[in-house]
């Protein structure tokens, strides 16, 4: 059976630090991997997704990148962190419609 | 611009009544819809999903509704159950392979009190 691990759970950073979120799935081949966003009381937001090794689509300029060094790796990083990146990041992956989540990571930038 | 929307905040209902979650969309290119449950601190979970060929999905106490027409879907849950209190978020996807867009509302909390 597939599965999504992602980490950490929650972070704190200090503004200007820089950031990396990992996300890896096991148990399929050539999914579509997404970094979604969650701020406090709106919806979810999509960020970045690839459907592919080194393919990165993003959907909202930000102070956020993305990478897909593997097939089922997918990273989340920063240069530079802002108060304003703070929120809950879920990675998910799909290989038709449905998109199955990781358990998010909350990220506090301070 | 939303081409996912749910309207509604929030929804307060009796246990054993039924819930309806409400959803528009947009984009008459989007052939696929889905709803997700979240709790808070977890990822949403898949819950229901419906293809625009059909009008209606069930699986047990979870029925999804589709109006092409009108560009409207809703969720039912019948009857609710506490447990089903959480934030639920309606998705939409045109699928292409070479996109892979899903793209949410931004959800409904529902709240079931006994």
């Amino acid at each position: 059976s597939q599965t999504i691990h992602q980490w950490p759970a929650t972070l704190v950073q200090p503004v200007g630090s820089p950031l990396s979120l990992e996300c890896t799935v096991e148990g399929t081949s050539n999914p579509n991997l997404y970094w979604y966003r969650q701020a406090a009381g709106r919806g979810l937001q999509l960020l970045f997704y690839s459907v592919g090794i080194g393919q990165i689509s993003s959907e909202v300029p930000q102070n956020l990148s993305a990478s897909r060094p593997q097939d089922r790796q997918f990273i989340l990083s920063s240069k530079k962190l802002l108060l304003s990146d703070s929120g809950f990041y879920l990675c998910a992956w799909s290989v038709r419609y449905e998109a199955f989540f990781g358990q998010g990571t909350r990220l506090t930038v301070v | 611009d939303q081409q996912v929307k749910q309207n509604s905040p929030s929804l307060s209902v009796q246990e054993g009544r039924i819930s309806i979650l409400n959803c528009d969309y947009t984009n008459s290119m989007f052939d696929y819809f889905l709803w997700y449950k979240k709790y808070p601190a977890e990822g949403p979970t898949f819950l229901i999903s419906i293809s625009s060929i059909k009008d209606k999905n069930e699986d047990g106490r979870f029925t999804v509704f589709l109006n092409k027409s009108a560009k409207h879907l809703s969720l039912h849950i019948v009857p609710s159950q506490p447990g089903d209190s959480a934030v639920y978020f309606c998705a939409a996807s045109a699928w292409d392979r070479s996109q892979g867009n899903l793209i949410f509302g931004k959800g409904t909390k529902l709240s079931v009190k006994p």
